[in-house]
């Protein structure tokens, strides 16, 4: 069965460092997303993503973030000088249309800042 | 802005009985959808059942159902007959459709464990 996969499933960085965190959505799916979980918190949507573009995105979601679908399977989140708040699950998702809140979700990347 | 109440942060149940998770939201919007996503210790969060507000009918999904009280904005998750791969977190969701590209407003989970 298709599933979404991410890398890395870790990562420890030192704040102000760049971050890249990647996912390769399911093959047939057309809309992307990325959600976050800091720890004891709620999963919080952070953007969508279609046809090349940013759909909608959070408040969460400042210049620091950018998203880009590089090669048409590979979908990343960068985080261009992290913060000590950046630390969270961040779980990427994918799906077929845009509105029957069917996604697929990966994993998760655990993204630790010191 | 939505808000999405799980009031419940752990649960047991013994394999075999059913179950019911609590949830409440808070909106103003008439037309929306709302979601139970469950999240085995390790694994992927996957759909478990999908209720659209203005459907009267409660979703079922062969174990899984759910009491959906517009009014009172409740939506519960029973599981029947418990089985040990039910085990899991299970999070309550809120979406505004249309167009709205599946931004959720999720709760903060329930985490379900099933005893043999």
């Amino acid at each position: 069965e298709p599933e979404v996969t991410q890398t890395p499933s870790h990562q420890v960085t030192q704040m102000g460092q760049e971050v890249i965190l990647r996912c390769v959505p399911i093959s047939n799916h057309l809309y992307f997303y990325w959600y976050r979980q800091i720890l004891g918190q709620k999963v919080e949507f952070l953007v969508s993503f279609y046809n090349n573009e940013i759909s909608e995105k959070s408040e969460i979601f400042d210049d620091q973030f950018s998203v880009e679908r590089p090669d048409g399977s590979n979908f990343t989140l960068k985080i261009r000088s992290t913060r000590l708040e950046d630390s969270a699950m961040y779980f990427c998702a994918s799906s077929t249309d845009k509105n029957t809140g069917e996604l697929f979700f990966g994993e998760g990347s655990r993204l630790t800042v010191l | 802005a939505q808000t999405v109440t799980q009031s419940q942060p752990e649960m047991s149940v013994q394999e075999a009985e059913t179950v019911t998770l609590s949830c409440t939201y808070d909106t103003s919007e008439s037309n929306y959808y709302l979601f139970w996503y469950k999240q085995p210790p390790s694994r992927q969060m996957i759909l478990v059942i999908r209720q659209e507000a203005y459907k009267q009918q409660n979703a079922t999904e062969n174990r899984f159902s759910v009491n959906f009280q517009k009014a009172a904005k409740s939506f519960s998750l029973k599981i029947s007959d418990s089985q040990l791969g039910d085990t899991a977190m299970y999070f309550c969701a809120f979406m505004k459709p249309p167009y709205n590209f599946n931004k959720f407003y999720f709760g903060s989970g329930t985490k379900l464990n099933v005893k043999p």
